[in-house]
């Protein structure tokens, strides 16, 4: 199975600040990968899809990179309101796998 | 516009079979590239996926449950049911179905469903 590694597990962030969140795949999985947002109490929302593709109506300050093993989602400008678990997803034919998740708290 | 819903026990014992329904609208599971997914979530925990059926029939499972889940589908109910046998109190978690289309990743989430397992 492919495994799904995000750091940091936890990130405190000022509103303004740039915000970068790191996944990396055990294996290759091209483009297949998905960014989602998790508030409490909530089920998730797609920010990102096919590593970089922004999902519609996902503001634009909100921006993924990367391809093979090696994915970020950014945040240009952090806001209130982003304060959120944030996942990544492998997806392909066979399997998804998540991440374990990144907690972002708002300072 | 698409919606899901899931529906079962919010309490099992160990070692009895849960059964979760997922009925969805705004979709039909007979078009081409449609899927719907199961995946949950422990309490303060990650997401994990379970299983997933598409519009021809195929399923697929969680590599570590697969022995323990089975996923149907009833086109003409716009239903998806997904069992679990043999629960255990680990498996206490939200229960989530999804809606996928294929290629893609996870588009439409229902609200989920809290299963406790405990005697």
């Amino acid at each position: 199975d492919i495994q799904m590694t995000q750091s940091p597990s936890t990130l405190s962030a000022s509103v303004g600040d740039r915000v970068t969140i790191t996944c990396r795949a055990s294996q290759s999985i091209s483009s297949w990968l998905a960014w989602y947002q998790q508030k409490p109490g909530k089920a998730p929302k797609l920010l990102i899809y096919k590593a970089s593709s922004l999902e519609s109506g996902v503001p634009s300050r909100f921006s993924g990179s990367g391809s093979g093993t090696e994915f970020t989602l950014t945040i240009s400008s952090l806001q209130p309101d982003d304060s959120a678990t944030f996942y990544c997803q492998q997806y392909n034919i066979y399997s998804y796998t998540f991440g374990q998740g990144t907690k972002l708290e708002i300072k | 516009q698409v919606t899901l819903r899931e529906s079962g026990p919010a309490l099992v014992k160990p070692t009895q079979t849960l059964t979760l329904t997922c009925t969805f609208s705004g979709f039909s599971l007979s078009t081409s590239g449609m899927c719907v997914s199961w995946i949950r979530q422990p309490p303060g925990k990650a997401l994990e996926w379970l299983a997933r059926i598409d519009w021809d029939d195929d399923k697929y499972y969680s590599t570590s449950l697969k022995t323990r889940l089975t996923i149907s589908k009833d086109t003409s109910k716009n239903q998806v049911v997904l069992t679990m046998t043999n629960m255990d109190p680990v498996d206490t978690a939200t229960y989530y179905c999804a809606r996928i289309r294929s290629g893609s990743p996870i588009d439409y989430w229902g609200q989920g469903t809290l299963v406790t397992v405990s005697s």
